[in-house]
């Protein structure tokens, strides 16, 4: 595999589900991002880890919680959610911060 | 307040025309501007970034343009293709928001047959 990869792909969990998302990158970047993708809505920037340490949590809900275990990977845990949380999910890298970013394909979140 | 946005929300152009994507931004201190292409079930994808320091450059078949008097950016994609259909955002990074891009609402390309 190369580039960002994300898993799954969809997911449809409901309101008391504990799930979480995955990515992967095999770029050897030191940035990992999570972004959240709603209709009609910009980009929004949720979380930025830089060396696997969270520097930036842009006011996020603690229903979503992330999580770095080493610069390659990237998770995003979800609980008790909401229906307006769901979205694109979009996870993405760059070489450090300020750097190009490098988008995975993002996993598809409906909460029912 | 500051924003990234773009004039129009969606864009048809007949294909082998020229396309031209504007965006405008509103903080002067930004030095760094990406485009993305996003297309349908896939994550944005890197096209061509410029840096505050030039006004144009120029990739394979697309251009970028900077006017820092006016905050205006817009993407030029020559000869458009039916495979340019897709979402166009521009991003903005703004070193005193540390470092972090912020992205525009993004513009819909239609390339008409």
């Amino acid at each position: 595999e190369t580039g960002v990869t994300q898993t799954p792909r969809h997911l449809v969990m409901g309101m008391t589900n504990k799930k979480s998302l995955k990515c992967e990158q095999h770029l050897g970047h030191n940035a990992m991002y999570w972004y959240k993708q709603s209709a009609k809505k910009p980009l929004e920037l949720m979380f930025v880890y830089s060396l696997e340490e969270r520097v930036e949590n842009n006011s996020v809900p603690s229903r979503f919680s992330p999580e770095c275990p080493n610069s390659s990977h990237l998770f995003l845990h979800l609980h008790t959610l909401q229906p307006e949380d769901s979205a694109l999910y979009l996870c993405a890298s760059s070489q450090a911060r300020g750097y190009e970013q490098y988008f995975g394909p993002g996993t598809r979140l409906t909460v029912t | 307040g500051e924003s990234v946005g773009l004039h129009l929300p969606t864009l048809s152009v007949q294909e082998g025309d020229n396309s031209i994507i504007n965006c405008a931004y509103s903080n002067s201190a930004s030095d760094y501007f990406i485009w993305y292409k996003q297309e349908s079930g896939k994550g944005p994808q890197f096209i061509i970034d410029i840096r505050s320091n030039m006004d144009k450059r120029q990739g394979q078949r697309v251009t970028v343009l900077l006017n820092k008097t006016v905050k205006h950016l817009s993407l030029q994609i020559a000869a458009t293709q039916p495979g340019d259909s897709a979402v166009y955002f521009c991003a903005e990074n703004r070193s005193n928001y540390g470092q972090n891009f912020v992205f525009g609402p993004g513009t819909r390309l239609s390339v008409l047959p």
